[in-house]
């Protein structure tokens, strides 16, 4: 069954570095989304794209995100300039998007554990 | 309450036994999700149920869901030791553009063999 993967698993950065997380959707969805969630917390929706460009972002998702589909295959988050508080695990996620959007389950990958020092 | 809250925030059962969790919500919705989540894993997708339906079965699992009183129950039936695993709801609210599904704090279900 196809999957989306992310990579790396895990990723350890120096507070106010640059670090980019990458996924790989399904193959034939179009619509790409990255949520978040902070150890023992929520998962959090950050950000949807779709015919390569943003949708829809949250409040966390300020000018120190970007999102990237740099390729007909990968899908990018960066975070510019890391904070303490960007530690959580990141997860990438897509849907379909054939007909309406709406109603179709969204597809995630394991994750990638950003850990800020 | 917030958007998507599960109750009990933690269950332990006896293997083969049913686990029954609930997901309240506060908005309108155009469906109702429901994800597993091993330890330290993904976030696996079980089912999502629609806002005009009332009840959905997939396998062991059985979910209902009341617009009137903006709740929703997964049911897991004959449980197994493999279904440990923490359980998230997940709404859909009704907008344009993408679907941004909003969490709920979720059940820590354990399975005791």
């Amino acid at each position: 069954e196809p999957e989306v993967t992310q990579t790396p698993s895990h990723q350890v950065t120096q507070m106010g570095q640059e670090v980019i997380l990458r996924c790989v959707p399904i193959s034939n969805h179009l619509y790409f989304y990255w949520y978040r969630q902070i150890l023992g917390q929520k998962v959090e929706f950050l950000v949807s794209f779709y015919n390569n460009e943003i949708s829809e972002k949250s409040e966390i998702f300020d000018d120190q995100f970007s999102v990237e589909r740099p390729d007909g295959s990968n899908f990018t988050l960066k975070i510019r300039s890391t904070k303490l508080e960007d530690s959580a695990m990141y997860f990438c996620a897509s849907s379909p998007g054939q007909g309406l959007v709406y109603n179709q389950p969204q597809h995630f990958g394991d994750g990638t554990r950003l850990s800020i020092l | 309450s917030q958007q998507g809250e599960e109750d009990p925030q933690a269950l332990s059962i006896q293997e083969g036994e049913n686990a029954t969790m609930n997901c309240s919500y506060k908005t309108s919705i155009n469906n109702l999700q429901w994800y597993r989540q091993n330890s330290g894993r993904g976030l696996v997708h079980l089912i999502l149920i629609r806002s005009n339906e009332r009840e959905k079965h997939s396998g062991r699992l059985r979910v209902t869901l009341d617009t009137s009183k903006k709740s929703s129950s997964l049911l897991i039936t004959a449980s197994r030791a493999a279904d440990t695993a923490s359980y998230f709801c997940a709404t859909s609210q009704i907008d344009f553009g993408n679907e941004k599904l909003t969490f709920g704090t979720g059940t820590r279900l354990t399975i005791i063999p």
